[in-house]
């Protein structure tokens, strides 16, 4: 079972678009991740959000928590070729120890 | 080094043999996490170790996988009679203790099974 809905699975784009990146779930999370992630590394840290309703920027990205904190969206202001990556979302559950991982987005910016 | 570290890079074997893998943590991260990764895909929970507690155990897919924390540091994931199906990208990471704390990544190993 696939807690965690990415959409859409893959993006190509070009230089100075915009773009929004979804993350959907039917459960409740107590916060949610972003992480942004490049061939051959592991993942690197965007940002967490922790409240319903919460919005924060970073730079030319944008990130919003559901009011319900069931689902999150990531909004990429003039795309730039080092956006490129799979973003990926993480839900922590409300109990245990588990982030649960969203499917991925595969950005692709086309300078 | 400051990062996550974890060894090998690659590891090609045959089926049926046995493979470890290593995670050297963040000094100070009380918190570590072993996930899975499919080509281009998210992340699968495997197990979490937290300071002197009992692992959470709940993500490892079958008994051919164990995982170990020697003195609350470097971390080695066990992978018996490996099977192709085990065939994927094995991430560490380690966080400073509190559920909501940044996970650290390393790179990963990459585990091709013939």
């Amino acid at each position: 079972t696939q807690l965690l809905e990415q959409s859409p699975q893959f993006l190509s784009i070009q230089e100075g678009e915009n773009l929004t990146v979804y993350c959907n779930s039917s459960s409740v999370f107590s916060s949610l991740q972003w992480y942004r992630q490049e061939p051959g590394e592991g993942p690197v840290l965007l940002v967490t959000v922790v409240t319903g309703g919460e919005v924060k920027k970073l730079k030319r990205l944008t990130f919003q928590f559901g009011d319900a904190r069931k689902d999150s969206s990531l909004h990429i202001t003039a795309a730039q070729p080092g956006d490129t990556g799979l973003y990926l979302c993480a839900g922590a559950a409300n109990t245990g120890n588990q982030f649960y991982f969203g499917t991925g987005t595969s950005l692709t910016v086309i300078p | 080094g400051a990062g996550v570290s974890q060894s090998p890079s690659n590891k090609v074997t045959e089926k049926g043999k046995d493979v470890e893998l290593r995670c050297d943590p963040i000094s100070g991260h009380t918190a570590l996490y072993w996930y899975r990764q499919s080509l281009g895909q998210g992340l699968e929970f495997l197990i979490y170790f937290q300071g002197n507690s009992a692992p959470d155990k709940s993500g490892l897919p079958s008994d051919r996988f164990s995982a170990e924390r020697t003195g609350g540091s470097v971390s080695t994931l066990t992978i018996q009679r490996t099977q192709q199906e085990d065939s994927a990208v094995y991430l560490c990471a380690s966080a400073g203790g509190a559920r909501a704390q940044p996970q650290h990544f390393g790179d990963g190993t990459r585990l091709s099974i013939l």
